[in-house]
């Protein structure tokens, strides 16, 4: 069955610190990875997904297909990227199907 | 064009009683989704429309849930007999399929069954 796990609920660092946000996935063809993100009373929105293989305000994110994990990355985290972050699956079922992860809350210290 | 638009934000209602909520897309966008969302949870898939076809519903989804998209633009979600276990917030998003089909979030309505 296809699954989103983030085994962290809870994150916090400090600014300036490296951040590395976990996602695994269970999927047995070809995924397409997102990672959203939610900020303080603000709607969902997305963050990047992983054919882009873009840096969205200093997120990463890459594919290890070997590994099943999709984690977000940010080498110097800011204030501003507390958040929750959700990790995302999307698979074809003869329509599109979008799963996600419980979610990470990250918490950047000052 | 505001994006996403919800209606009610937020809705009370006794166990037994149905409820109906409106999605509002952004103009022109193809694909309609509807989300439920716990407390402590992800949003979890619901139903999903290409233009007015529900092409995707989730075995989730009790009998007691129904969509539509009656001409390709705003969407209903109607739940019959809440029960206390429906309490959540219903997300809806919509995507524009030859545009990257990125999802677009509406403010979400929350309901809490008494």
């Amino acid at each position: 069955a296809q699954r989103v796990t983030q085994p962290e609920k809870l994150l916090s660092v400090f600014k300036g610190a490296p951040v590395e946000l976990k996602c695994n996935y269970s999927y047995s063809g070809s995924p397409e990875l997102f990672w959203y993100v939610q900020y303080s009373r603000q709607r969902l929105q997305l963050l990047l997904r992983h054919i882009s293989r873009e840096s969205i305000k200093g997120f990463t994110a890459d594919l290890n297909k070997g590994e099943t994990s999709f984690h977000l990355k940010k080498p110097f985290a800011q204030e501003e990227d507390s958040a929750m972050y959700y990790c995302a699956l999307r698979f074809h079922t003869g329509g599109f199907k979008t799963i996600f992860g419980a979610g990470t809350r990250l918490f950047v210290k000052a | 064009d505001t994006g996403v638009s919800q209606n009610p934000r937020h809705k009370i209602t006794k166990r037994g009683q149905n409820v109906t909520f409106r999605c509002d897309p952004i103009s022109e966008h193809n694909r309609l989704y509807w989300y439920r969302q716990t407390l402590g949870q992800g949003p979890e898939f619901l139903t999903y429309f290409q233009n007015e076809a529900q092409l995707e519903k989730s075995r989730l989804l009790s009998d007691r849930f129904s969509a539509e998209r009656p001409k390709g633009s705003f969407s209903t979600l109607e739940i019959q007999r809440t029960e206390q276990g429906d309490s959540a917030m219903y997300l809806c998003a919509s995507s524009l399929a030859e545009a990257g089909d990125t999802q677009y979030f509406g403010p979400g309505t929350r309901l809490t069954v008494l």
